[in-house]
């Protein structure tokens, strides 16, 4: 299995410019998520997913959007990019009834 | 809701010295607790677990963490550390609600061992 990954790994965007995040699971797992990482702060849960068709917001939802058409994939979309947005944001998925959460690589993500 | 604070930001010690990075929780319902690690660009992983049963729990490269329920507090600890130990380590609390699984993960220390 190749578990969770992300791609890309590295993406400079300028202010108002969109982008979608890919995450891939390969072990079947219903529940997915996606935090952000900065400095200091640990993460932060912006959405998450409990199977496909269903997603629901984290702590840090706005300007953000997902979706969850298949079990595999849980994109991210940026609609409008801001410098606050400049994180490193992580996939994590767990099958149900479990504990631990395996995470993605990152992808690192700066916008000027 | 749950919260958790880790105390030091910045754990800074010499190889082969024991080290504590600590870790409270706040929760009004029973508990997971985890710690994770993080090595430089990577993502995070699992290092140990609390779920129930022994309050000791131990990870396969010699780390150790107490669940105190009275104190509230998941500190993880190992005797003697390595060059290799260097990392961020992450405390999280995890409840079931609603039939999803959510963590809420503490702020992080930097743990850096120096020859």
């Amino acid at each position: 299995n190749a578990g969770v990954t992300q791609t890309p790994k590295f993406r400079i965007l300028k202010i108002g410019q969109s982008m979608t995040l890919q995450c891939t699971q390969d072990m079947n797992h219903n529940y997915m998520y996606w935090y952000r990482q900065d400095p200091g702060m640990g993460l932060k849960l912006i959405y998450y997913s409990v199977g496909a068709g269903i997603t629901d917001k984290g702590e840090v939802p706005n300007g953000y959007n997902v979706s969850r058409s298949t079990t595999e994939d849980f994109p991210l979309r940026l609609e409008l990019a801001a410098p606050s947005q400049t994180s490193v944001y992580f996939c994590a998925s767990t099958p149900p009834g479990a504990d631990t959460q395996y995470f993605g690589p990152g992808t690192r993500l700066t916008v000027l | 809701a749950q919260s958790v604070t880790q105390l030091d930001s910045q754990v800074p010690v010499f190889e082969e010295a024991p080290v504590e990075l600590r870790c409270n929780y706040s929760s009004s319902v029973s508990v997971y607790l985890f710690w994770y690690v993080q090595y430089p660009n990577q993502g995070l992983q699992l290092l140990l677990k609390y779920l129930s049963g022994s309050t000791l729990v131990e990870s396969i490269n010699g780390f150790e963490a107490e669940f105190n329920k009275s104190q509230t507090s998941f500190h993880l600890r190992k005797p003697s550390v390595h060059i290799s130990d260097t990392a961020e380590y992450f405390c999280a609390v995890g409840t079931t609600q609603g039939g999803s699984e959510k963590l809420v993960f503490g702020k992080g220390t930097k743990l850096t061992v120096n020859p």
